[in-house]
């Protein structure tokens, strides 16, 4: 089946800027996403690529796409406190609107001062 | 923006309860639900996946008669433990597709419901 892979923990300091990879293994993927994940808390997404774009930037957020390597990142400028959470990267195949979506491992972002 | 509520958000049970939990889009149709699980520091499972109207489809290895899925509405899905278990504490989580996100098939999530089988 498809996987979604990621590294388990990030820490940066309040004002760098962090960088979330993923890998995943379905080449059939129409859309990835980035889901953020406050302790006790469901998911929100954070944003979307299409499996036919390279790049999308949405303020803070730009996320990466090299479809031929299957890798996707998130990088979050002028990192700030609040934005300590898990990131959870997804996929999803094409299979049609009853898709379901693989999540990666999460990612736990820690900011510092 | 698409709002998903789960209630409860937090229920504590006696073992061998069966405990309901609800989950309801409130501000749009929802033609697909999911229920996920989560256990601690770890990623979200996906248990099943139900249709308004239709039975659910159990992922491998969940059982169908201990975790009980309806879909009776656009708007509302619950799932029932049933004879809970200790094992089964966990933090449930459900989403909705349907609206704006069909099309992109992103995911809609509710707050998610922490249960303690004691």
């Amino acid at each position: 089946g498809e996987d979604v892979e990621q590294s388990l923990f990030l820490s940066v300091r309040e004002g760098d800027s962090s960088v979330i990879n993923c890998t995943y293994t379905d080449s059939s993927s129409t859309y990835l996403y980035w889901y953020k994940q406050e302790p006790g808390a469901g998911l929100q997404l954070l944003t979307y690529i299409f499996s036919n774009m390279d790049m999308k930037q949405d303020q803070r957020l730009t996320v990466l796409l090299n479809k031929k390597d299957k890798h996707l990142s998130l990088r979050i400028a002028d990192t700030q406190t609040g934005d300590s959470a898990i990131y959870f990267c997804a996929e999803r195949g094409n299979t049609g609107t009853a898709s379901k979506l693989t999540f990666g491992t999460g990612t736990r972002l820690q900011v510092t001062l | 923006g698409a709002v998903v509520s789960q209630h409860p958000s937090w229920v504590i049970c006696k073992s061998g309860t069966s405990v309901k939990i609800e989950c309801r889009s409130l501000d749009f149709q929802a033609t697909t639900m999911f229920w996920y699980r989560q256990f601690p520091k770890q990623s979200l499972m996906l248990m099943a996946t139900s249709n308004e109207g239709s039975k659910a489809t159990y992922e491998q290895g969940v059982e169908k008669d201990k975790f009980l899925i309806n879909h009776a509405s656009l708007t509302l899905s619950t799932l029932t433990v049933t004879s809970a278990h200790p094992e089964d504490s966990s933090f449930y989580i459900c989403s909705a597709r349907g609206g704006a996100g069909q099309n992109t098939g992103e995911l809609f999530f509710g707050e998610g419901s922490r249960l303690t089988v004691l």
